[in-house]
């Protein structure tokens, strides 16, 4: 089993720009949720979705956008990316409930010039 | 926003040596506390979820207590091996509707040989 994927691994893009991270599941979790990882600051939820069909704000929404359309699928997209954007990106997923571990995926490095 | 407050932020102890550090948050609709061990360049992997007042959890030498009262949990390491050399998370989440979770900073240890 895949459990989460990401992609892509590592991607340097032009300040402006836009750009979709890929987060993939195959595990049927209900549960979808993407975080930032920045030194000194842990992890931060940028979005999150709690069932195919819905999305909602973490603690840091701006710049980011998301869509749930099916169960295994949460893409993070950033519409027109900046240099504070630069960051380690983790998409989780989990059964829903507030017991429920959540798994991560292996991360997506982004660097904005 | 849920506050959780981790300390020490970093550790360092000899190969064979104890350790343990704590997790506070507002003891206040509690619903459940999460801990994760975090390597570098790996993705954070669950270790327990605790809910009621008094847990005690373990996994070969690691082991967690929760005091919801008072608002903290502790991580026990026992005769700490530089293999346990990682970032410990500990997170909650903010609601009893969502598994949307709200992390710590974290508690770096590193284990010297």
């Amino acid at each position: 089993t895949a459990g989460i994927t990401q992609a892509p691994t590592s991607q340097i893009l032009a300040a402006g720009r836009s750009m979709t991270l890929r987060c993939t599941q195959d595990m049927r979790h209900n549960a979808m949720y993407w975080y930032r990882q920045d030194l000194g600051l842990g992890l931060r939820l940028i979005h999150y979705s709690n069932t195919a069909g819905t999305t909602g704000k973490g603690e840091v929404p701006d710049g980011y956008s998301v869509s749930r359309a099916n169960t295994d699928d949460f893409p993070l997209t950033l519409a027109s990316a900046v240099p504070s954007q630069t960051s380690v990106y983790f998409c989780a997923s989990s059964e829903r409930g507030f017991t429920d571990t959540q798994y991560f995926g292996p991360g997506t490095r982004l660097t904005v010039l | 926003i849920l506050n959780v407050e981790q300390s020490p932020q970093s550790l360092h102890v000899q190969e064979g040596d104890s350790t343990n550090f704590t997790c506070s948050f507002p003891s206040s609709n509690f619903y459940a506390l999460h801990w994760y061990r975090w390597e570098t360049a790996k993705s954070p992997e669950a270790l327990f979820v605790m809910t009621l007042n008094g847990d005690e959890k373990k996994k070969g030498r690691i082991s967690a207590t929760l005091n919801t009262k008072e608002g903290y949990s502790y991580l026990y390491i026992k005769g700490s091996q530089p293999e346990d050399s990682a970032t410990y998370l500990c997170a909650l989440p903010d609601s009893s509707n969502t598994g949307k979770l709200i992390f710590g900073q974290g508690t770096t240890l590193q284990v010297k040989p």
